[in-house]
C-alpha cells in the first residue's frame, strides 16, 4: 500500500526540541518531494518546507527559517521535521504530504502528528 | 510573501452549487498554478483540483476549478452537493521562489 506514516503525538514542554519522522512506503521514496505542513487549531495549514529524499535538497519557508530542520533518510524512506525551541504557540498538527512526480500538488498527505506543547 | 484569502464559510442545500473564491494579494494569479484541498473533519488534506483546473483521479467531474485574472482570484465550483462534500476547503499556490502558501480555509456546509 502507498502510504506515509508519521510518528505518534507528542507532548513537551516550552524550549524542548522535537524531531517526527513520516515513512514512505509503496513507492520510490527518493523520487518525490516531501512537504511539512502545520495546521494550527481552528486554522488553514501553513507551508513549512520541503525536502527531496533523492539528494536531500532542502526549502524551507522564510516564516520557519532558523525554527526549523527539515531532512531525510532516503535509506530508510524517512523524512524529519525537527522542531527547536518549543513554544505553546508550536502546539498543532503537522501533516507530511507527497508532491506528485509532474505535477504542483501534494498528492498522499499522512495522518498527521499533533504536538503540544505545555508547561 | 502573498496571501491568499478565501471566505470563512459558504452554505447551500444538496444539489445546488456552490463556489467558493481564493483571492491573491499580490503577484498575479495566473503566474502560478493553484490547486485545492479538502478536509472533512478530523481528516486529512485530500486534492481536488491541481493546476487551476485538472481533477485527479478518483475525484469526480463535480468538482471544477478556474482562474480570473481580472480579480487575481482562483475558484472552486462543486455541483450537484452532496452531504459527503462537507468539510473545509483550502485554495494552495506558490510564488516564483517556490514559497507555498495555502489560503485560510472555507467551511462548506451542505444543509
Amino acid at each position: 500500500e502507498v502510504q506515509l506514516v508519521q510518528s505518534e503525538a507528542e507532548v513537551k514542554k516550552p524550549g524542548e526540541s522535537l524531531r517526527i519522522s513520516c515513512q514512505g512506503s509503496g513507492y520510490n521514496f527518493g523520487s518525490n518531494w516531501i512537504g511539512w505542513v502545520r495546521q494550527m487549531p481552528g486554522q488553514g495549514p501553513e507551508w513549512m518546507g520541503v525536502v527531496y529524499p533523492g539528494d536531500s535538497d532542502t526549502r524551507v519557508s522564510p516564516s520557519f527559517q532558523g525554527q526549523v530542520t527539515i531532512s531525510a533518510d532516503k535509506s530508510i524512506g524517512t523524512a524529519y521535521l525537527q522542531l527547536n525551541s518549543l513554544r505553546a504557540s508550536d502546539t498543532a498538527m503537522y501533516y507530511c504530504a507527497r508532491r506528485h512526480l509532474t505535477y504542483w500538488y501534494f498528492d498522499l498527505w499522512g495522518r498527521g502528528t499533533l504536538v503540544t506543547v505545555s508547561s | 510573501n502573498f496571501v491568499l484569502t478565501q471566505p470563512h464559510s459558504v452554505s447551500e442545500s444538496p444539489g445546488k452549487t456552490v463556489t467558493i473564491s481564493c483571492t491573491r494579494s499580490s503577484g498575479s494569479i495566473a503566474s502560478n498554478y493553484v490547486q485545492w484541498y479538502q478536509q472533512r473533519p478530523g481528516g486529512s488534506p485530500t486534492a481536488v483540483i491541481f493546476d487551476d483546473d485538472q481533477r485527479p483521479s478518483g475525484v469526480p467531474d463535480r468538482f471544477s476549478g478556474s482562474i480570473d485574472s481580472s480579480s487575481n482570484s482562483a475558484s472552486l465550483t462543486i455541483s450537484g452537493l452532496e452531504t459527503e462534500d462537507e468539510g473545509d476547503y483550502f485554495c494552495h499556490s506558490y510564488d516564483s521562489f517556490n514559497h507555498e502558501v495555502f489560503g485560510g480555509g472555507t467551511k462548506l456546509t451542505v444543509l
